[in-house]
């Protein structure tokens, strides 16, 4: 059974800083990891994935993977009060199977 | 852009009852999945459907729960006899079997009393 493991937080940053989020997970063959957003009671967004070893950036969102060491990160740049939610790591077994999601507050 | 719809948003019932809940995939979309998240746990998956049938089932996923896709748009999962257990947000999602991220319905908030 594929496991994706987080940090519950909540990880607390302030306004306009840069809130990084991480993820491990347990399958080396994994291939494909995304990030979503949770807002409370709310349905989970999809926000990033990723493929490939390395950065991805969208926006002031940026996705980095290390196959080697099974590690999946979000970092979230210039932070806004509106990107506080839970926000969930998963990876793509045929179906999507999610982490437990952190919490993040940006503290205005 | 086309999104995955739900219906109802929410639902009570009582204990022992069946529920049936509904979800319209997006259109061109060939794979369904159904997810429910308790409160304050995380979303866990329950069953996969392709080609009309079960393709995946997790263990949440007894006799009790049962999935079908009874005209080319809708997908329903029904809980036959709920549990005060099953009170839950249930999510519908669809894919086009491309390899990127699952959208997510707006969920259906069970409450089972």
């Amino acid at each position: 059974q594929k496991e994706v493991e987080q940090n519950s937080g909540p990880l607390s940053v302030p306004e306009g800083a840069i809130a990084s989020l991480n993820c491990t997970y347990s399958d080396r063959g994994s291939q494909s990891f995304f990030w979503y957003r949770q807002y409370s009671g709310k349905s989970p967004e999809l926000i990033m994935f990723i493929y490939s070893n390395g950065d991805k950036e969208d926006g002031r969102f940026t996705a980095q993977l290390n196959k080697a060491s099974q590690y999946v990160s979000l970092l979230i740049r210039d932070s806004q009060p509106s990107d506080s939610a839970t926000y969930l790591c998963a990876v793509r077994d045929d179906k999507i199977i999610f982490g437990k999601g952190t919490r993040l507050h940006i503290l205005p | 852009e086309p999104e995955v719809t739900q219906t109802p948003s929410h639902q009570v019932t009582q204990m022992g009852q069946e529920v049936i809940l509904r979800c319209v995939p997006i259109s061109n979309h060939l794979y369904f999945y159904w997810y429910r998240q308790i409160l304050g746990q995380k979303v866990e998956f329950l069953v996969s459907f392709y080609n009309n049938e079960i393709s995946e089932k997790s263990e949440i996923f007894d006799d009790q729960f049962s999935v079908e896709r009874p005209d080319g748009s809708n997908f329903t999962l029904k809980i036959r006899s709920t549990k005060l257990e099953d009170s839950a947000m249930y999510f519908c999602a669809s894919s086009d079997g491309q390899e990127r991220g699952i959208p997510f319905g707006p969920g259906t908030r069970l409450t089972v009393t």
